[in-house]
Formats: structure tokens, sequence, C-alpha cells
């Protein structure tokens, strides 16, 4: 069965920082892109990053970049988001989501970030 | 910064026809947007509907449907079950800048 376990998420204060982790089975982690999405309470979902089965790309929404680093551990099967220099407009529920051939599946279930001193 | 457009809400009746529709402010939606639809019921994980505009995953209903309409994107169901009550969103990609959008979300509600 293919997981997506996302963790590390909970409460940092403004200007902090905190590393999300995404621990993936049941299929070959090193073949897929992968892609951290979030959604802010009660809001509509944002995408913020992606990347390559080998880290050569790496792209940013405008809101994350400069802030947020994605990448990935193929020999581990997880991937990682490190988050510095957090704001209030951070705060959210960060899924990963696997993707090939521009189709982006499954997700895990989230893991809630808050940002707030 | 590109947004891309929902329908906040939309009513349908249980067996009926609706479509919600995925529009750019870059201009019209094509093929190369790779569209995708997503339903997400509440306290629970977005699941994926609809990849590459119309292509459905194995666990798609058949009453779901994608396309191209105009110059948007759009997901149809027809044949609404009350089980399809959920909030949708759609996803463009946006290959100059190598950056995938949401849609604000369109609530479907089936009364």
């Amino acid at each position: 069965e293919v997981q997506l376990v996302e963790s590390g998420g909970g409460l940092v204060q403004p200007g902090g920082s905190l590393r999300l982790s995404c621990a993936a089975s049941g299929f070959t982690f090193s073949s897929y892109w992968m892609y951290w999405v979030r959604q802010a309470p009660g809001k509509g979902l944002g995408w913020v990053s992606r990347i390559n089965s080998d880290e050569s790309i790496t792209t940013y929404a405008d809101s994350v970049k400069g802030r947020f680093t994605i990448s990935r551990d193929n020999a581990k099967n997880t991937l990682y988001l490190q988050m510095n220099s957090l704001r209030a407009e951070d705060t959210a529920v960060y899924y990963c989501a696997r993707a090939k051939d521009y189709a982006i599946d499954p997700w895990g279930q989230g893991t809630l970030v808050t940002v707030s001193s | 910064q590109t947004v891309v457009t929902q329908e906040p809400s939309l009513t349908v009746s249980p067996g009926g026809t609706v479509t919600l529709t995925c529009a750019s402010s870059a201009g019209a939606v094509t093929s190369g947007h790779y569209p995708n639809w997503f339903q997400q019921k509440p306290g629970q994980a977005p699941r994926a509907l609809i990849y590459t505009t119309s292509n459905k995953h194995s666990w798609t209903p058949a009453r779901f449907s994608g396309s191209l309409l105009g110059d948007k994107a759009a997901l149809t169901l027809s044949g609404v079950q009350p089980e399809d009550e959920a909030e949708y969103y759609c996803l463009l990609f946006y290959g100059g800048a190598q950056l995938w959008v949401f849609g604000g979300g369109t609530k479907l509600t089936v009364l």
C-alpha cells in the first residue's frame, strides 16, 4: 500500500525554524517527484514546493522562496521541508504528495504548523 | 502573481449535472497547464480525481469527467450523489515559472 506520513509539525515562534519530514512507503520513492502543499485553517490549498527524483530540480512558490528548502533522502525514503524565518501566515496543515507525469497522488494526512508567540 | 479562479460555491440537486470551472488570470487554460482536480471533504486530506485535463485515476467514479471548456478547465459531475458534497480544487502548472497554482476552491452543495 502506498503511504505518505508527515511529521515534525508543532508550535513555533515567529522568526523560528522547523523541519518537516514525510516518510514514504509502498512504492519506489526514488522514481517520483515529490511535492509539499499547505492549507491554512479554514482556507484553500496552496502549492509550496516540488523536487525531482534526484534533487537536481527544486522549485518554490514566491511566498516561501528564500525561506523554505525542500530536500529528500532516497536511501531513507524521506522527503523534507526546512522552514526558516517563519511567519504567522505560514500557519497551516502541510501535506506531502507524490507526483508522476503531472498526476499528483496520493497525499499524506498532513502535519499542523502553528506560528505564534 | 497568477491567480486561478473557481466558482466559490455551487448547488446541485441529487441526480443532476453540474460543471465547475477553472480560469487563469494569465489567459486561456490549455492542456499545457496539465489541469488536475481534487476533492476534499471536511477533516480529510485532498483526494485526486482528474489529472492532465481529463484522465481519471483508477478510483475516480465514472460520473466525474474533466475537459477544457472555452478558455477554462472544467470538471463535470453527471448524476450527482449526496456523497459528492465537498470542496473541489483545480491545480494548474505554469511551465515558464515552473510552478503550480491552486484555484480557490468550489464548495459543492448537494441539496
